[in-house]
C-alpha cells in the first residue's frame, strides 16, 4: 500500500452533472498530481498541485479544476460531464514538486452514462 | 511534443519464462526514467527509477535497463510467475521550473498463463 487513499472508490453519473473526487496524500508529502486513465490506456496528466498552488496543467479544460487543502489533501472537480470522461481517476503524491517518486492511490473509477 | 512508446502492446507467456518489454521515449529535457506495475482497477506501483547516469537496476525478478543515447529502456521480468500478470508502464520525467513533468507510455498487457 502506497498510504496515498481516494474516494469514492467508483460513481456513476449522468452526462451534464459535476462530480467531485477526493485524494488523500501519503503524511508529509506537499504534492499531488492527478492524471485520468482511459480503459487500455496510459495515465494522461490533468494537473499537479503544489502547497496549495496549480503548479501545472495538461491538456484538459477549464471544467476538470482542482483544490489542495493545507492538510495537502486535495479534490478534483468535473463539470458538466461528458461521456468521454468516463476513466479510472488516479491521483499521485510526492515529498514535494522535484521529487522522483510519487505514490498512486488505487483510483476512482467513474462511469458517465 | 514529449512522447513515451512501449512495445509490444500486449503479451502473452507461460509461467516460468522470461519476458523483455521495450519503451522508446523523446522527452526532453531527460530527467528520469520510471516503470510501473498496474493490475487491472488499481494504481501504478513503482518498480524501478532510473536518472540519466544508470543503465541498469534491479527490483527483485524486475531488471529495467537505460540507455539514454539512443532514448531506449527495457523491463526484463525473469521466471515469470501468475501475479505478473498485470500493465507494465514506462515513464519517463522532465524536468521544467516546475518540477517534474511526468509522460506515461500506453502500457504493455501482460498475461502469465500457467
Amino acid at each position: 500500500e502506497t498510504g496515498v487513499t481516494q474516494s469514492p472508490t467508483h460513481l456513476i453519473k449522468t452526462r451534464g452533472q459535476q462530480v467531485t473526487l477526493r485524494c488523500s496524500s501519503q503524511s508529509g508529502h506537499n504534492t499531488v498530481s492527478w492524471y485520468q486513465q482511459a480503459l487500455g490506456q496510459g495515465p494522461q496528466f490533468i494537473f499537479q498541485y503544489y502547497r496549495e498552488e496549480e503548479n501545472g496543467r495538461g491538456n484538459f479544460p477549464p471544467r476538470f479544476s482542482g483544490l489542495q487543502f493545507p492538510n495537502y489533501s486535495s479534490e478534483l472537480n468535473v463539470n458538466a460531464l461528458e461521456l468521454d470522461d468516463s476513466a479510472l481517476y488516479l491521483c499521485a503524491s510526492s515529498l514535494d514538486r522535484t521529487t522522483y517518486e510519487q505514490y498512486f492511490g488505487p483510483g476512482t473509477r467513474l462511469t458517465v452514462t | 511534443k514529449n512522447q513515451v512508446e512501449q512495445s509490444p502492446q500486449s503479451l502473452i507467456i507461460l509461467e516460468g519464462k522470461n519476458c523483455t518489454l521495450q519503451c522508446n521515449y523523446t522527452v526532453s529535457p531527460f530527467s528520469n526514467l520510471r516503470w510501473y506495475k498496474q493490475d487491472t482497477g488499481r494504481g501504478p506501483v513503482s518498480l524501478t527509477i532510473m536518472t540519466f547516469s544508470e543503465n541498469t537496476k534491479s527490483n527483485g525478478r524486475y531488471t529495467a535497463t537505460l540507455d539514454a543515447d539512443t532514448k531506449q529502456s527495457s523491463l526484463h521480468i525473469t521466471a515469470s510467475q501468475l501475479s505478473d500478470s498485470a500493465s507494465y508502464i514506462c515513464v519517463v520525467s522532465a524536468r521544467d521550473n516546475a518540477g517534474n513533468m511526468l509522460t506515461f507510455g500506453g502500457g504493455t498487457r501482460l498475461m502469465v498463463k500457467p
